[in-house]
């Protein structure tokens, strides 16, 4: 079945300084849907962005992702990071048009900024 | 506004006893989805619906059933809780057709069986 992996469970970075958390996924569908949540603590999953298309840069709230088909990576970026984005976050990916709805969620990426 | 509600947002039981976990929705959103979270295991799908009267099975359905009597509300049931089910459990909804297979959470609910 379909699978996402986020390599680094915690990532502790300095206040300004950039941010990149990895995914990468496995699919037999040809034209999936990536995304990222974000969760804040005691809050539920948001999505932050999204993409089905290849090679297109996707920003929203100063993060930015590039759907990469052909190394099937997602990865999430940011140029200086700010304490209030501490909080985990999930990379998913739904099949697309095949099979309609269904997001396969990473184990999450727990980012903390420090001041 | 939109939105997903969850009741409870907490739960303590009994092993052996009977839990049901209540989502309703206003979005109008046709499939709808029970997801548990642990930490080092991520969000993880348990029972998902397609609209009012279905039910399939998600990735971890073992221990638990689910209900859809209408279009806003999904239930989820742990016949017999153990344990092993301590955990978070987030209810979703979303519409393919509506937005790009997003998903809009609840506020979860925290379920402590001992």
């Amino acid at each position: 079945g379909d699978s996402v992996t986020q390599t680094e469970g915690l990532v502790t970075l300095t206040e300004g300084l950039p941010v990149m958390l990895n995914c990468t996924y496995q699919t037999i569908y040809s034209n999936p849907f990536l995304f990222w949540y974000v969760q804040h603590l005691n809050e539920s999953p948001r999505l932050l962005l999204k993409s089905f298309t290849d090679n297109k840069r996707t920003e929203h709230q100063g993060f930015h992702a590039t759907l990469h088909k052909s190394s099937s990576s997602f990865h999430l970026q940011k140029s200086s990071a700010q304490l209030s984005d501490s909080a985990l976050y999930y990379c998913a990916l739904s099949p697309g048009t095949q099979v309609v709805g269904q997001l396969t969620f990473g184990r999450g990426t727990r980012l903390q900024v420090y001041a | 506004e939109a939105a997903v509600t969850q009741s409870p947002r907490n739960k303590v039981a009994v092993t052996g006893g009977k839990v049901t976990l209540s989502c309703n929705q206003t979005n109008n959103h046709n499939n709808m989805y029970w997801y548990r979270q642990d930490t080092g295991h991520g969000l993880r799908l348990i029972h998902y619906s397609y609209g009012a009267g279905s039910t399939e099975k998600g990735d971890i359905p073992d221990g638990y059933k689910a209900s859809r009597p209408s279009q806003e509300n999904f239930s989820l049931i742990l016949e017999l809780a153990t344990p092993s089910q301590t955990s978070v459990y987030f209810c979703a909804s979303g519409d393919p057709g509506q937005d790009s297979y997003e998903q809009y959470f609840g506020p979860g609910t925290r379920l402590t069986v001992l």
